[in-house]
């Protein structure tokens, strides 16, 4: 079982602070994916970082791939409360399917 | 381009009965996977289907079974249902292998 966790599991920040979602996991990945979902909704893709070291931006959103691709951050710069949901990341760990391994999820809320 | 649809969005049913989810993905994707969302346990992959064939299955007993079309549209199946079956069932799509998963809005199942 390819084990992803997320830190911290619940964050509750001021609108306009600055906050980081780790996902760390001890197995490789060939690409891992962030996604947002709000309450009662499917999984919205956010990203998907493939190489070891990239960073990838988003707006407010900052996307990092460790080198060893075993984990992966998530920053947010002056969050903003459009920002509040389910972050979740995936990682696929190069089966012969589309089997995703997710994250345990981090709960962000932004008080306006 | 349409997403991935997912229905019914809500059901109840009683303990013992069965339930059939579908789920149509996006256009021209051939490859259609399951999961099961709980508060308690998270994303658990259920299946995978790729070109009507089953690639990959997750750890869920027996009364978890799928299907899926030659058009990619793809069935779940859940029999002799459990309280324990109540959660968001997730299906996503993918265009290929180890390429990225979009998901639906799930079908809230209620198991009473």
């Amino acid at each position: 079982t390819q084990l992803l966790e997320q830190s911290p599991q619940f964050l509750s920040i001021q609108e306009g602070e600055n906050l980081t979602v780790y996902c760390n996991s001890s197995s490789v990945f060939s690409s891992l994916q962030w996604y947002r979902q709000e309450p009662g909704e499917g999984p919205v893709l956010l990203v998907t970082v493939v190489t070891g070291g990239e960073v990838k931006k988003l707006k407010r959103l900052t996307f990092q791939f460790g080198d060893a691709r075993k984990d992966s951050s998530l920053h947010i710069t002056a969050a903003q409360p459009g920002d509040t949901g389910l972050y979740l990341c995936a990682g696929d760990g190069g089966d012969t399917g589309n089997q995703f391994y997710f994250g345990t999820g981090t709960s962000l809320t932004v008080i306006p | 381009k349409a997403g991935v649809t997912q229905t019914p969005r809500y059901l109840i049913k009683t303990r013992g009965q069965q339930v059939t989810l579908s789920c149509s993905p996006i256009s021209g994707h051939r490859s259609v996977s399951w999961y099961q969302q709980t508060p308690g346990q998270g994303l658990q992959f259920l299946f995978e289907y790729f070109s009507e064939t089953q690639r990959n299955k997750g750890n869920f007993p027996g009364r978890f079974s799928g299907r899926q079309f030659s058009n990619s549209r793809s069935e779940m199946n859940v029999s002799t249902l459990e309280l324990g079956d109540s959660a968001l069932y997730l299906c996503a799509s993918s265009f290929d292998l180890n390429t990225e998963a979009f998901f639906g809005q799930g079908t809230r199942l209620t198991v009473v």
